[in-house]
């Protein structure tokens, strides 16, 4: 168990619909970051967070948008969704933004759009 | 633009033989590498990091070298054990950034 915990495990949805997920990141840790896997592909980066304030943004779409709130928990919402937005979404924290520790991956959230 | 690269999308081992994947990246400010396992279904777990100060690293049966010069390294496991078949991704970070990972490699290891 990392201790960072993903809600909701996985998530059908369709087109044109907007979900929220959710992290929950290890105690103490104050950097969560948000990453996308699709089909065969290897994790690629969406939006970091630090101590609540937006540190570094990847690939992320504009449809797509996240938050780090006061307790340190993290939402990603994606809206407007389209077939290709299909995939495991992945939310890992570190301890700081300075330092350089290994980051903890939650177990993913699964979302299919039909 | 990928800055971390796996070349390798898979490869198999025979039990008890040594085990090495490889990666490279583009990036001259990456001075954290870390190798993550990934079982199915599961998220990506930490296996072994290093800094850009060394050039070798060890926990047990896992070593991983850091060629600066080349922008490469490798994760070495020896013996690779059945148990160790899984999806590996290495990831790179600056300080205080993001880490980027590469496509990760699937290792089989044959009993």
């Amino acid at each position: 168990d990392s201790g960072v915990t993903q809600t909701p495990k996985h998530l059908i949805t369709a087109t044109g619909q907007r979900v929220t997920l959710r992290c929950s990141p290890r105690s103490g840790d104050l950097s969560v970051y948000w990453y996308q896997q699709s089909l065969d592909q290897g994790l690629q980066f969406l939006i970091q967070y630090y101590n609540g304030e937006e540190r570094a943004k990847g690939n992320i779409l504009e449809r797509f948008s996240a938050q780090q709130f006061p307790d340190l928990h993290s939402e990603l919402n994606l809206s407007s969704l389209e077939l290709g937005d299909s995939a495991l979404y992945f939310c890992a924290s570190s301890e700081q933004g300075w330092t350089n520790t290994e980051a903890f991956f939650g177990q993913g959230t699964r979302l299919t759009v039909v | 633009d990928q800055q971390v690269k796996q070349n390798s999308p898979s490869l198999s081992v025979q039990e008890g033989r040594i085990s090495i994947l490889n990666c490279d990246y583009t990036n001259s400010m990456f001075d954290y590498f870390l190798w993550y396992k990934k079982y199915p279904a599961e998220g990506p777990t930490f296996l072994i990091s290093i800094s850009s100060i060394k050039d070798k690293n060890e926990d047990g049966r896992f070593t991983v070298f850091l060629n600066k010069s080349a922008k490469h390294l490798s994760l070495h496991i020896v013996p690779s054990q059945p148990g160790d078949s899984a999806v590996y991704f290495c990831a790179a970070s600056a300080i205080g950034n993001q880490f980027y990972f590469g496509t990760g490699t699937s290792l089989t290891v044959i009993p």
